[in-house]
């Protein structure tokens, strides 16, 4: 069966201070990757999608890069946090007419 | 400034009446809709689905109407509950890897 793990399920960062965030699937292959990000009473904002290994493209100016090493890792970070990257990370996967979410990540930058 | 996605549109309704949600979408080659929910500090879990050959579709207490004229998919709750508080979101594929999901809808049901 299909899974999907990210992690870890909540962070609390310093300003300044890097980013590591993972995501991977278990059950697929070449899925699409997605991150995406809530803010407190926002939607869902597309950040980064990934359609195969090194290929990423990004949908909005931020302070966040996103890289893709292996087939099913999906990995999103910053060099440094500022505090308007605290919010609700979300990593999802689609392939062959599935697609579904990872559990999020709540981070908080202090 | 830095984008921090749309605010989500929100819907209130009474325990126990009905709630309806809405969703638009504009690739007229999209043929396959998902709805999720996501509850509180959570991710969206899929609920229901429907294919482009099918207007409607009926699961437990929800069901999900597709008008490809018009574009439009809802996905109504029957008997409202406290437990059907959460964002509700809709996503649309056109037959590749690609999904495209919506912004969301926030539902609060009033006891």
């Amino acid at each position: 069966s299909q899974t999907i793990h990210q992690w870890p399920a909540t962070l609390v960062q310093p300003v300044g201070s890097p980013l590591s965030l993972e995501c991977t699937v278990e059950g697929t292959s070449n899925p699409n990757l997605y991150w995406y990000r809530q803010a407190a009473g926002r939607g869902l904002q597309l950040l980064f999608y990934s359609v195969g290994i090194g290929q990423i493209s990004s949908e909005v100016p931020q302070n966040l890069s996103a890289s893709r090493p292996q087939d099913r890792q999906f990995i999103l970070s910053s060099k440094k946090l500022l505090l308007s990257d605290s919010g609700f990370y979300l990593c999802a996967w689609s392939a062959r007419g599935e697609a579904f979410f990872g559990q999020g990540t709540r981070l908080t930058v202090v | 400034g830095e984008s921090v996605g749309l605010h989500l549109p929100t819907l209130s309704v009474q325990e126990g009446d009905n709630s309806i949600i809405n969703c638009a979408y504009s690739n007229s080659a999209s043929d396959y809709f998902i709805w999720y929910k996501q509850e509180s500090g959570k991710g969206p879990q899929f609920i229901i689905d429907i294919r482009s050959n099918m207007d409607k579709r009926q699961g437990q207490r929800v069901t999900v109407l597709l008008n490809k004229t018009v574009k439009h998919l809802s996905l109504q709750i029957a008997a409202t509950q406290p437990g059907d508080s959460a964002v509700y979101f809709c996503a649309e594929n056109s037959g590749g890897n690609q999904f495209y999901f919506g912004t969301g809808t926030s539902l609060t049901v009033i006891p």
